[in-house]
């Protein structure tokens, strides 16, 4: 069974610039998360998607982040413009539902803002 | 608002010797309690989940306990070999179908 695919795995931009980060879930998983992983800490959720519909969106700072699972498979997450702080790994995760069902990972994209 | 502790950030051990790794939460009103492990430059892999009803999970050389009432949880690693050195994050959820607030992470380093 694949695993969640994310592109691109790396991507460095300047502050101001806009980026795009794509994912692809392990087939069949009705829920998508994306999380950001700054340096030295834990995930923190950005968003959760149930099939296309937002779930939980509290800590998406939406004066500049963006994201959409228009046909409830995959997803991108965009962020416009850039700030230094936003640099840090963005996971993306599934699961067959939002209950307890166990979270499956990808391997994230590292994006550095210079 | 839960905040998930993971004291200390970093721990090597030589190969061998038995890992304890500890994790504290603020609000014991969780619905459940996940292990994982996560190398470098890859994403989080699950290692172990204890229901709010549960004291303990195993798995092989792993064991996780959890006391809700002082908002503790240990993962304990027997026998530790280098191929365990890895970042290891606990996270709780406060309800089923809520979102899993992670502590910073545990960095071990096994030494052969």
């Amino acid at each position: 069974e694949a695993g969640v695919a994310q592109s691109p795995r790396y991507k460095i931009i300047e502050k101001r610039q806009s980026v795009a980060f794509w994912c692809n879930p392990i087939s069949g998983h009705a829920t998508l998360y994306w999380y950001q992983q700054i340096l030295g800490q834990g995930p923190k959720l950005l968003i959760q998607f149930q099939n296309n519909g937002v779930v939980d969106d509290s800590q998406l700072p939406k004066d500049r982040f963006s994201a959409e699972r228009l046909k409830g498979v995959d997803s991108t997450l965009k962020i416009q413009p850039a700030k230094l702080e936003d640099s840090a790994v963005y996971l993306c995760a599934s699961s067959q539902n939002s209950g307890t069902d166990t979270q499956y990972f990808g391997p994230g994209t590292r994006l550095t803002v210079l | 608002k839960q905040e998930v502790t993971q004291i200390p950030a970093a721990l090597s051990v030589p190969e061998g010797e038995n890992l304890v790794l500890n994790c504290s939460f603020t609000d014991s009103a969780i619905y459940n309690l996940q292990w994982f492990r996560q190398d470098p430059g890859k994403g989080l892999t699950s290692l172990l989940l204890i229901q709010s009803s549960q004291r303990e999970q195993t798995s092989g050389r792993l064991n996780a306990s959890l006391d809700k009432s002082s908002g503790r949880s240990t993962l304990y690693i027997a026998a530790s070999q280098p191929g365990d050195s890895a970042t290891y994050l606990c996270a709780t959820r406060k309800a089923a179908g809520n979102k899993l607030t992670f502590g910073g992470g545990t960095r071990v380093l096994v030494k052969p």
